[in-house]
């Protein structure tokens, strides 16, 4: 199976804070994403990847920035957070016939 | 841009019965990819069913149906003999033809099964 590893499932920053969202996935898939949940608004993109070192904006990429130095790992990167950040985050890699996405157990964070 | 709405934000069914989930797109392309995602509380979001545009016979996976209307631009689903593991947040994801193009995905459904 698939997996697709999310360091943490619950933070706590505060307001100006860098904050770091790690996703590791063991299938080799060379695409990943990023993506916000917010309830009302489902999964909004934020960044993906389509290789090492390549990085592509979503529909929503400001405030945010992305690594991807190997191709198990894609980073997700929020240079000084705000509490509009607040969310549910969910890293996802591509695979399959249909190119469909498998998604990690997200990462709850809440900014002060 | 292509754009997935989900028309019932919550749904209610009793255990053992059957429920329909809706969902429509707007897209002006003709080879895509539509699916329906599953996500159970605090539970990473998982793949119900897939259905290639270009195939006109409906999906299936068990007690998950599609019923997928291209003319019209709908992709329901459809849950036989529901079970109180089915409670979870269902969304709608469309993704273009090109294994580079990304997914969008409808706002959900949340579906409580009573027992």
């Amino acid at each position: 199976d698939v997996k697709v590893t999310q360091s943490s499932r619950y933070l706590v920053k505060r307001t100006g804070e860098k904050v770091f969202l790690e996703c590791v996935q063991d299938m080799d898939h060379e695409n990943m994403f990023w993506y916000r949940q917010d309830p009302g608004l489902g999964l909004r993109l934020i960044y993906f990847s389509y290789d090492v070192k390549m990085k592509e904006k979503g529909d929503i990429p400001e405030g945010y920035s992305v690594s991807r130095e190997k191709k198990e790992r894609f980073s997700l990167i929020l240079e000084s957070a705000s509490t509009n950040q607040t969310s549910m985050y969910l890293c996802a890699s591509k695979g399959g016939r249909a190119g469909e996405l498998f998604f990690g157990e997200g990462s709850r964070l809440t900014v002060l | 841009a292509q754009t997935v709405t989900q028309s019932q934000p919550e749904m209610s069914v009793q255990e053992a019965e059957t429920v329909t989930l809706s969902c429509t797109y707007d897209t002006s392309e003709s080879d895509y990819y539509l699916f329906w995602y599953k996500q159970p509380p605090s539970r990473q979001m998982i793949l119900v069913i897939r259905q290639e545009a270009y195939k006109q016979q409906n999906a299936t996976e068990n007690r998950f149906s599609v019923n997928f209307q291209k003319a019209a631009k709908s992709f329901s689903l459809k849950i036989s003999d529901s079970q109180l593991g089915d409670a979870a947040m269902y969304f709608c994801a469309y993704r273009s033809a090109g294994y580079n193009n990304d997914m969008r995905f409808g706002a959900g459904t949340r579906l409580t099964v009573k027992p």
